[in-house]
Parts: C-alpha cells; structure tokens; sequence
C-alpha cells in the first residue's frame, strides 16, 4: 500500500535530549513537510523540501532541524533548543509543492 | 499575509441532517486554492475537498460540497446527510499559486458533533 509512515507513534523525552521523528513515503512524492499541531490551533509549518538534498525553514523552524538525503525520508530532530517541545507533529507529502499535501497519522510528542 | 479564520470553535447536528462550516480568508491574491481537511479521533489528516479560485463553480465531493464566495473572501463547507463518521475536527487551509514555498495557511478548526 502507498502511503507515509510516521514513528514512533508517541514519544517521551526528557528535557534537554534531542529526539528524532521519522517519516517515510512510498508514494514518489517530490514534497515533503512538517507541521507542529497544537490544542485549539491550526498546523503550523515547521520545515519544508520540495526535492532531495533541499529544504527551507518554515514559520517556527527554530529549535527543529531536518535532512533530506532521500527521497522517501524526510526525518525532523526537535532538539533541546526547542523550548515548548510538547506538541503533536505532522508529515506530509505531495507530488510536487504544487498539489494536494497527504499526511502520515503523526507522532505525539511529550517532554517529561 | 495571509490569514484564515474559522468562527465556530465547535457545531453540533442531528445524524442524516444538512450542516455547514464557516470559514473566511484575507488575502490580496487573485489566484490562490482552498482546502478543506477532516481530522477524526485517530488524528490523521485526510483531504476532503479542494477548490481552485479561478473556477466559479463550487466543488462537490459525494456529500460534501462548498459555497466560494470570492469577492466576500468565504469559503463554506455543507455536509449533506450528516453520518456518525463525519465526527470530526475540520480544518479550513489556504494556499497562495504563486508563493514559492507552496505553504498551506490554516485556520484553528472546528469540531463537528453528530448526534445519534
């Protein structure tokens, strides 16, 4: 089945540590992002890639970073510089930044 | 910038009746697409409809469909024979055709209750 993938599902960290988020797409999407997802609030766009070894910061990249060294991979790292980690995080895809986004189930974050 | 605003935090309707979500944009493009995206209890967000400004007619999906008022900047969305599967958070999304980072504006969402 063609789709993207999130893990883990939930995720705990303690403060200070640096904590990966994966997300992987078969679909032979060209774009990926990710978004932050808060109580009572839209999502809000973290990073950006809309081809391999490529991405640009969105609206709150601070404290995140990410690498795309494959197509199929677009992994984000909430680092301890990331002052409010606690969030749920979405990853999405698109044939090219010009379609429609798809989105993985996301990952649930919480700082212990 | 932009800005997408969604008014009602949260709507209640009675299962097999007719609904509709508001939403309203501020933008100073003339050519721009409109989403409208559901996000059930499991949380993943699933594409319901799109509509492209430039078209006059509004976009219809099975149930679903859209009133585009271009000039008032609003962006309704009708669920017709409301079903307890449709429960869920809609988020209204705008993004510009020219924006060279193809960014999806949100608005806060709201929450869509059906009752049995």
């Amino acid at each position: 089945d063609g789709g993207i993938t999130q893990s883990p599902k939930y995720l705990f960290r303690k403060e200070g540590q640096n904590v990966t988020l994966s997300c992987e797409q078969n679909l032979n999407h060209d774009a990926m992002y990710w978004y932050r997802q808060d109580p009572g609030q839209g999502l809000r766009l973290i990073y950006y890639s809309q081809i391999v070894n490529d991405f640009q910061k969105g609206d709150i990249a601070e404290g995140y970073s990410v690498s795309r060294e494959k197509k199929e991979s677009f992994p984000l790292t909430v680092t301890s510089a990331q002052k409010n980690p606690t969030a749920f995080y979405l990853c999405a895809s698109s044939i090219t930044g010009l379609n429609e986004q798809f989105f993985g189930p996301g990952t649930r974050l919480t700082v212990l | 910038a932009q800005t997408v605003t969604q008014s009602q935090p949260e709507m209640s309707v009675q299962e097999a009746e007719t609904v509709t979500l508001s939403c309203t944009y501020d933008t100073s493009e003339s050519d721009y697409y409109l989403f409208w995206y559901k996000q059930p209890p499991s949380r993943q967000m699933i594409l319901v409809i799109r509509q492209e400004a430039y078209k006059q007619q509004n976009a219809t999906e099975n149930r679903f469909s859209v009133n585009f008022q271009k000039a008032a900047k609003s962006f309704s969305l009708k669920i017709s024979d409301s079903q307890l599967g449709d429960a869920a958070m809609y988020f209204c999304a705008y993004r510009s055709a020219w924006n060279s980072n193809y960014q999806l504006i949100w608005g806060a969402g709201t929450k869509l209750i059906i009752k049995p």
